[in-house]
């Protein structure tokens, strides 16, 4: 079965660093892409940063350039988000998804469940 | 960046009615639209891609269509299980970019 399996979310104070994690299982991880997609409480979707299959390519939204870290280890079937200096608008329900491709015409196929992080003092 | 416009925010329509979805582009994107359907409580689930291409295993009564600026997703016969909020997502070029979501509410 495809899977993926989020961890890592937690209460954070502002200004702190979470690292979240993703498991993949089920199909060959390092033949795609993959993206977290962040849904604040009661908002809809915001794509947050994606990676492509071998890491080497890399992108952010503009909310979360140079805070948060995307990268991926492929031996491992895993991706990761570190995240710095957070601030109360991350707090989100954080989802990993399967990217076809990072460049056009890519679609996100298979998401996890999600891992909450909440950013409060 | 490229922003993503979805109409209505919602709607409100009876089990077996048509329904229809619009999405606009500001700025071109040729045909590299995603749509995808959320349910509360759980992940997105993608229904069509490449503006008109049916994701398997989702039910024939949903379509997408349209290029460059506009397209449209269509429920040609409204089920109990659509109700949810649907999102137009750009592929285009990172970042990524969803539109507002539209929730379909039973009427």
């Amino acid at each position: 079965e495809v899977q993926l399996v989020e961890s890592g979310g937690g209460v954070v104070r502002p200004g702190g660093s979470l690292r979240l994690s993703c498991a993949a299982s089920g199909f060959t991880f390092d033949d795609y892409g993959m993206s977290w997609v962040r849904q604040a409480p009661g908002k809809g979707l915001e794509w947050v940063s994606g990676i492509n299959w071998n890491g080497g390519s890399t992108a952010y939204a503009d909310s979360v350039k140079g805070r948060f870290t995307i990268s991926r280890d492929n031996a491992k079937n895993s991706l990761f988000l570190q995240m710095i200096s957070l601030r109360a608008e991350d707090t989100a329900f954080y989802h990993c998804a399967r990217e076809t491709s990072l460049a056009a015409a890519g679609y996100m196929d298979v998401w996890g469940k999600g891992t909450t992080v909440t950013v409060s003092s | 960046d490229i922003q993503m416009t979805q109409s209505p925010s919602s709607l409100s329509a009876s089990v077996g009615n048509r329904v229809t979805i619009t999405c606009r582009a500001s700025q071109s994107i040729y045909r590299y639209l995603n749509w995808y359907q959320q349910k509360p409580g759980k992940a997105p689930n993608l229904v069509i891609y490449a503006a008109s291409s049916l994701q398997s295993g989702v039910p024939s009564r949903f379509s997408g269509s349209g290029s460059g600026t506009d397209f449209t997703l269509t429920i040609s016969s409204l089920q109990p299980e659509d109700f949810a909020t649907y999102y137009c997502q750009q592929s285009y070029s990172t970042p990524r970019t969803f539109g507002q979501g539209t929730k379909v509410e039973i009427k």
